[in-house]
């Protein structure tokens, strides 16, 4: 089975520009979230999309906006770049939205991460 | 609020000593908790995770963790260390009210000398 694959790995961007990442989930899976990793941080929530629509938002501006196929990938976008928001961003996938007690729903398989740099 | 503490954020140990990283937790239902570990450049990967039952929990590399629900500890573990052990190591705790995500803790970067 393929696992989560994100692209570009590494992308480099001036302040007020708009940025567009990919995320491919793995095989199977239906759902994909977001997470923002700052430097020396641990991941964030950004939000999640379910059956193509956002399903959740953490505690990130509407700036941050995203897609989610019907082949189940998905795409976050970031307009108006701040250089706060230079950081590894995180994909991860699962299998339904998370409900159901121990199931394989509430793992998530995280990707490689593109890591965006705000000049 | 919910939140994940890791209080120590460097660990250093020999190759070949025993390891336990802390990981506490704030959060009012029973948890669905998880270790990840995180190399260079690399991406999360699941060390094991615990949902129910035994509190004692073993998972890939060596690694086991205990979960006591008294001390809202989820501790990893590993009793010999290796040099390709060194990264960082992030508890998690997924959340099962509203949307399902998980909240992450800060981290512990591990140190092995050889």
């Amino acid at each position: 089975e393929t696992g989560v694959t994100q692209s570009p790995t590494h992308l480099i961007k001036t302040r007020g520009q708009q940025v567009t990442l990919r995320c491919s989930s793995q095989s199977g899976h239906n759902t994909v979230s977001w997470y923002q990793q700052a430097l020396g941080q641990g991941p964030q929530f950004i939000f999640q999309y379910y059956r193509e629509e956002e399903n959740g938002r953490g505690n990130f501006p509407p700036r941050f906006s995203g897609l989610q196929f019907p082949n189940y990938s998905s795409e976050l976008n970031v307009n108006a770049l701040e250089l706060d928001d230079s950081a590894l961003y995180l994909c991860a996938s699962s299998l339904g939205s998370g409900a159901g007690r121990g199931s394989g729903a509430n793992v998530l398989t995280f990707g490689a991460g593109s890591r965006l740099t705000v000049l | 609020a919910q939140s994940v503490t890791q209080p120590d954020i460097h660990i250093t140990v020999s190759e070949g000593a025993s390891l336990e990283l802390r990981c506490n937790y704030s959060y009012g239902a029973t948890p669905y908790l998880f270790w990840y570990v995180q190399s260079p450049g690399q991406g999360l990967q699941l060390l094991l995770k615990y949902f129910s039952g035994d509190t004692l929990v073993q998972g890939i590399k060596g690694f086991e963790a205990e979960f006591k629900r008294s001390q809202s500890s989820f501790n990893l573990r590993k009793p010999s260390v290796h040099w390709s052990d060194a990264a960082e190591y992030f508890c998690a705790v997924g959340l099962t009210s509203g949307t399902y995500k998980y909240i992450f803790g800060t981290g512990t970067r591990l140190k092995v000398l050889a």
